[in-house]
């Protein structure tokens, strides 16, 4: 079973927009929850990450945002470039192993 | 400099072969890991390696085997190939412990046929 989804699949949002990536999990042991971009031909990069004590986090125009007792969490990227367009996944780990349980991907356009 | 390297980039073999996709980082990190990215890009970890440790994901076949020569370096092995196995392997690594940032590696295409 998949235990992080993660919604849309894709989407599209006009220049300056908001884009609004939706992640819900499982397993209550996951104590870390990264935002990782990747753009075509290239492997998965950082975006943002955050822990469970604290329910938003900001990064330019990148903010997470964590509900611990939902279970969820989202990434919302403020006035989108078109240079913004790649596919984020969202991801979750819970143990020193590090081992990362990625959502199935969100592939976001944004329309000059 | 390339932080988390892979070669090769392509490779192109048949059912039943063994191969081995070489990964290198540079980033002076404790553990490395293997991801498999599917046709879908869905992407599901195999591995995660330090000094210390292997841990498996239990749903990777036994086909499949890291190897480590020294800390820099985390290799697969791939054994009996099968058409399943194409698909996008990436490499990555990063500090030991929970919640440090892992760098990928560009991946490794590989089309069994």
């Amino acid at each position: 079973q998949q235990q992080v989804k993660q919604s849309p699949q894709s989407l599209i949002v006009q220049k300056g927009g908001i884009s609004i990536i939706n992640c819900a999990y499982e397993n209550t042991a996951f104590d870390y929850f990264p935002w990782y971009q990747q753009f075509p031909g290239k492997g998965p990069a950082l975006l943002i990450a955050i822990r469970p004590d604290v329910s938003e986090k900001k990064e330019g125009r990148f903010t997470i945002s964590f509900n611990k007792s939902a279970k969820q969490f989202s990434l919302h990227i403020m006035d989108s470039q078109p240079g913004d367009s790649a596919t984020y996944f969202c991801a979750a780990s819970k143990d020193a192993g590090n081992m990362l349980t990625f959502g199935g991907g969100t592939r976001l356009m944004v329309k000059p | 400099d390339t932080a988390v390297s892979q070669t090769p980039k392509y490779l192109v073999t048949q059912m039943g072969n063994d191969k081995s996709i070489k990964c290198e980082q540079n980033l002076g990190h404790d553990t490395m890991y293997w991801y498999k990215q599917d046709s879908k890009k869905f992407l599901k970890i195999m591995f995660s390696y330090n000094n210390k440790e292997l841990i498996i994901n239990e749903t990777v076949p036994n086909r499949f085997s890291p190897k480590s020569p020294d800390k820099a370096h985390l290799n697969l092995h791939i054994n009996s190939l099968e058409l399943g196995d194409s698909a996008v392997y990436f490499c990555a690594s990063s500090q030991a412990g929970l919640g440090y940032e892992q760098y990928f590696g560009p991946g490794t295409r590989l089309t069994v046929t």
